[in-house]
């Protein structure tokens, strides 16, 4: 029973450049939601999906950064023209249908802009 | 806006003794509480939960405590080993599914 599976596990990108991060969440979960660390800080809530629908984008900046998680299909993080700021790493977890449940992570793809 | 805080960014304790990390939240509409252990180059992996209508949770030698009316809890692990040296996160959610988490305390274990 496969975990929560993202790639690239590191993904280095010029500035400018698309980034595109990848998540399978774990079998039978049907909620996916991608996080951002920053060097010394804590994770961040970016955006919440179900299948085909967004949920929850409050966290996600209102530029250059989309998200989606198709019927078919790993869910996508992609973040257009790249700048330095958007260096860290990127986690994903899921969770199942229930409520007050724990979600799983990801081992994270971390990005480095250069 | 810090609604989950975690005022210590670091403590050490000695291996066998009890290590006690806490954490503070903000936001009365949070019900659920959780903690993740992180070790570095790795995801955030569950340790332990409580919903708000428990006080205290066990699990081996981890034993969440919630206090609702100072919106406080904490994470008591007993006996400490060296293998729980990583960065611990406590984390809230309500109504709304996701996390907030706090910044994180980074325990070492002394052997």
């Amino acid at each position: 029973n496969a975990g929560v599976m993202q790639n690239p596990r590191h993904l280095v990108r010029r500035r400018g450049q698309e980034a595109r991060l990848r998540c399978s969440p774990m079998k039978g979960h049907s909620h996916v939601y991608w996080y951002r660390q920053l060097p010394e800080e804590g994770l961040k809530f970016m955006v919440y999906l179900q299948k085909e629908n967004i949920i929850d984008e409050s966290g996600m900046p209102k530029e250059r950064f989309s998200a989606e998680f198709p019927k078919e299909g790993p869910s996508i993080l992609r973040i257009q023209q790249v700048v330095r700021g958007d260096s860290a790493a990127y986690f994903c977890a899921s969770s199942p249908l229930m409520e007050n449940t724990e979600a799983f992570f990801g081992q994270g793809t971390r990005l480095t802009v250069v | 806006d810090q609604q989950v805080k975690q005022n210590s960014p670091s403590l050490s304790v000695q291996e066998g003794r009890i290590s006690i990390l806490n954490c503070d939240y903000t936001n009365s509409m949070f019900d659920y509480f959780l903690w993740y252990k992180k070790y570095p180059a790795e995801g955030p992996t569950f340790l332990i939960s409580i919903s708000s209508i428990k006080d205290k949770n066990e699990d081996g030698r981890f034993t969440v405590f919630l206090n609702k009316s100072a919106k406080h809890l904490s994470l008591h692990i007993v006996p400490s080993q060296p293998g729980d040296s990583a960065v611990y996160f406590c984390a809230s959610s309500g109504s709304a599914r996701q996390l907030t988490f706090g910044s994180g305390t980074q325990l070492t274990v002394l052997p």
